[in-house]
This record gives structure tokens, sequence and C-alpha cells, in this order.
């Protein structure tokens, strides 16, 4: 099978910066996305790196190494409302993605 | 982007019973796809959903407990048969639109 691991929980300061690990069988997979989750709400999407390298978009980058089947999401400047669950999410070349374990994130003040 | 609603947003079911999730897409779109979301858990595929072709399903869901229907490109619908309370979860309803996944609002479901 296709594992996507993420740590389970991380804690932040307000301000601060956090980086959210993801990893992945390094076989199938086609590209690599991240989504924003809030409790009770549905996941939005929040960024994808299809080839190597780092892909910025404001205060959230992410970076992908499809040879060490490894990808993380920067959040810069963190802010309350970026208390959520961060899910990682890889496509074997299908239209189907395989969702991580997810990382619920909680800034605090 | 693109909106995906999707209704009813909650309900409390009896055991034993049926629940029809709808959703809806504001623009044609070829795959539509239901996940099942456990409390706590991260989201599973349950199944594709193509229009005109019966749905393609994971490993651990069935047709007969998860009937899905396709009738064109901006709706589909899933069925939550015989329910028990180990069904308890949020649907999500979702879609391929330029290569990202949209997903629907949810629906929150109970079973007591």
């Amino acid at each position: 099978g296709q594992n996507i691991d993420q740590p389970t929980e991380m804690t932040a300061t307000e301000g601060a910066i956090v980086q959210i690990n993801c990893t992945y069988q390094t076989s199938g997979f086609n590209g690599l996305f991240w989504y924003q989750q809030h409790a009770g709400e549905a996941p939005t999407f929040l960024s994808y790196n299809v080839l190597d390298g780092l892909e910025e978009k404001g205060r959230f980058s992410s970076f992908l190494s499809r040879s060490k089947g490894y990808s993380y999401l920067l959040l810069k400047e963190l802010q309350m409302k970026d208390s959520a669950s961060y899910l990682c999410a890889g496509t074997p070349g299908t239209y189907k993605y395989i969702f991580g374990t997810g990382t619920r994130l909680k800034v605090l003040a | 982007s693109a909106v995906i609603s999707q209704k009813p947003s909650r309900d409390i079911c009896q055991r034993g019973t049926s629940l029809t999730i709808q959703c809806q897409v504001d623009s044609q779109v070829t795959m539509m796809f239901w996940y099942r979301q456990q409390p706590g858990q991260s989201l599973t595929l349950i199944a594709t959903a193509n229009q005109g072709s019966e749905a393609t399903y994971e490993s651990g869901f069935v047709i007969d407990k998860f009937p899905i229907s396709r009738p064109n490109l901006t709706f589909s619908t899933l069925t939550v048969s015989n329910m028990s309370p180990e069904d308890s979860s949020i649907y999500l309803c979702s879609s391929w639109i330029n290569e990202k996944l949209f997903f629907g609002s949810g629906t929150q479901l109970s079973v007591l």
C-alpha cells in the first residue's frame, strides 16, 4: 500500500514559523497536495507540488523531494486562525487522492 | 474554484434506517468522489462516481451498503444503508476540477 505519515499534533506560538512534515513511500505518487481543515468544516486546498522544490504562496510554502518521499508545509507569521488540521495527500497517477493521517496544529497566543 | 453543495449538512438517524446524501456541483465534472471521515481521523475514499457507469468502490466498501447514483455531470447521491452506530461519521463529496480536489461542506451523520 501507499502510506502517508504526518505528526499527529503540533503546537506553535502566534507570529512564529512552523513546519509540518509528510513522508510517503516513493513509488507511484504523481503529486503531493496540502489541505487545511478547520474543525467541523470541509478541507480546503492550500498548495501542491508536482516537481521537486519549493512552492511559495503568501504565508504558506510547500516543499517536495520525490526521491526522498518527503514534503513539508511551512506556515509563516502564524495567526490564531491557522489553528486547524493540515492534511497531505498523494495522487497515485489516477484521479484518486490518498490522504495522510493529518496534523492538528494549535496556535497559542 | 468550484462550488459544491451538499445536503443534508447533518442528520441523526436510527439504527437500521438509510440516509441519502445529495451533492451538486456548479459545473459539469467527469469524476465525483465520496469520502468518509470518522471522528479524529483522516479522509478515506469510499468510491468514485462516474457518469454513465457504475461507481468504483474501494476496498472495504460495497455497493449494497453504499449505493451511489450519478445521473448527470453535476449531481451524485450516496446512500448509507441499514445504518449502525459505526457509520457515524462525516461524509464528504468531492470533485476533481482544474487538477485540484474540491470538497462539499460535508454531512455529519450520527446513528443512534
